[in-house]
C-alpha cells in the first residue's frame, strides 16, 4: 500500500509570513494526525481528524494555526503569521481509525521547516 | 498526566553489540506502545507494537518487551549494525479525554564500524 505522502519536504520562509503543508493519508485511514516535531524533542499532536471532524486540537496554537480535511482524506496545516519558534518538522501520520486504538500508526517522511 | 521517559538520550556502540534502549511511563492504563525508528531529516518507522495485553514483540533483531505495572519498556537489539544508527522513540496510547499518543524524546544510538 502506498504510505503517507507530505508535501513540500522542505519550506525556508521569514518570520511573519504564511505557510501550508499538504498530507495524504494512506487510502481508507479515517483518522489524520499533524505532529511538531522540535529538534531533539518527541513529536508533540497539534490535531487529530476522524474523517473530516476534529477530535483534538487542544495543542494547536489557534491563533496562527489552522488545519482543515474537507473531504475526509487530504488535509492542509496553515501557519499564518510564522514565528521563529515555529521552526520544526511536521509530520502528518494516519491510522484506520480512532475508534480502534489497538492499530499503531503510519507516519510520512515529514516536511522540515526553517523560519528566519 | 502520562509522561514518556527515554534513557539514554543518545548512546554510541561498536559494531556488533547487543544493546538495550529504555523508555517509561508514568501511568499504567495504557492501550499500547510502539517502537519507532527515525533517520535524520525523515519521519517515522514504525518497528514494533505491543498491545496492552502482550509482554513483547520481536521482528527480526529486535525485541521489545513490556511491563505495564512497573511502566517500563525495553527495545532489545540483537548484533548492532552501522545501518542500525537512527533516533529511536517510544511512544504510549492513553485515554484521557479521548486516545492520545504520547511520545518519548528519543535515544539517539550510533553504531559505529
Amino acid at each position: 500500500e502506498a504510505g503517507v505522502a507530505q508535501s513540500p519536504r522542505y519550506k525556508i520562509i521569514e518570520k511573519r509570513q504564511s505557510v501550508a503543508f499538504w498530507c495524504n493519508p494512506i487510502s481508507g485511514h479515517a483518522t489524520l494526525y499533524w505532529y511538531q516535531q522540535i529538534l531533539g524533542q518527541g513529536p508533540k499532536l497539534l490535531i487529530q481528524f476522524q474523517n473530516n471532524g476534529v477530535v483534538d486540537d487542544s495543542q494547536l496554537p489557534k491563533d496562527r494555526f489552522s488545519a482543515e480535511r474537507l473531504k475526509g482524506v487530504d488535509s492542509t496545516l496553515k501557519i499564518q503569521p510564522a514565528k521563529l519558534e515555529d521552526s520544526a518538522v511536521y509530520l502528518c501520520a494516519s491510522s484506520p481509525s480512532s475508534y480502534r486504538p489497538n492499530y499503531g500508526y503510519t507516519f510520512g517522511s515529514g516536511t522540515r521547516l526553517t523560519v528566519v | 498526566k502520562q509522561e514518556v521517559t527515554q534513557i539514554p538520550a543518545a548512546l554510541s556502540v561498536p559494531e556488533g553489540e547487543n544493546l538495550v534502549l529504555n523508555c517509561s511511563f508514568t501511568d499504567s492504563a495504557i492501550y499500547n506502545l510502539q517502537w519507532f525508528r527515525q533517520d535524520p531529516g525523515k519521519g517515522l518507522t514504525s518497528l514494533l507494537l505491543i498491545q496492552s495485553s502482550q509482554r513483547e514483540q520481536t521482528s527480526g533483531r529486535l525485541n521489545a518487551s513490556l511491563d505495564k505495572s512497573s511502566g517500563r519498556s525495553t527495545l532489545y537489539i540483537a548484533a548492532s549494525q552501522p545501518g542500525d544508527s537512527a533516533t529511536y522513540l517510544c511512544a504510549v496510547k492513553v485515554v484521557t479525554g479521548g486516545f492520545k499518543t504520547i511520545f518519548g524524546a528519543g535515544t539517539r544510538l550510533f553504531v559505529k564500524a
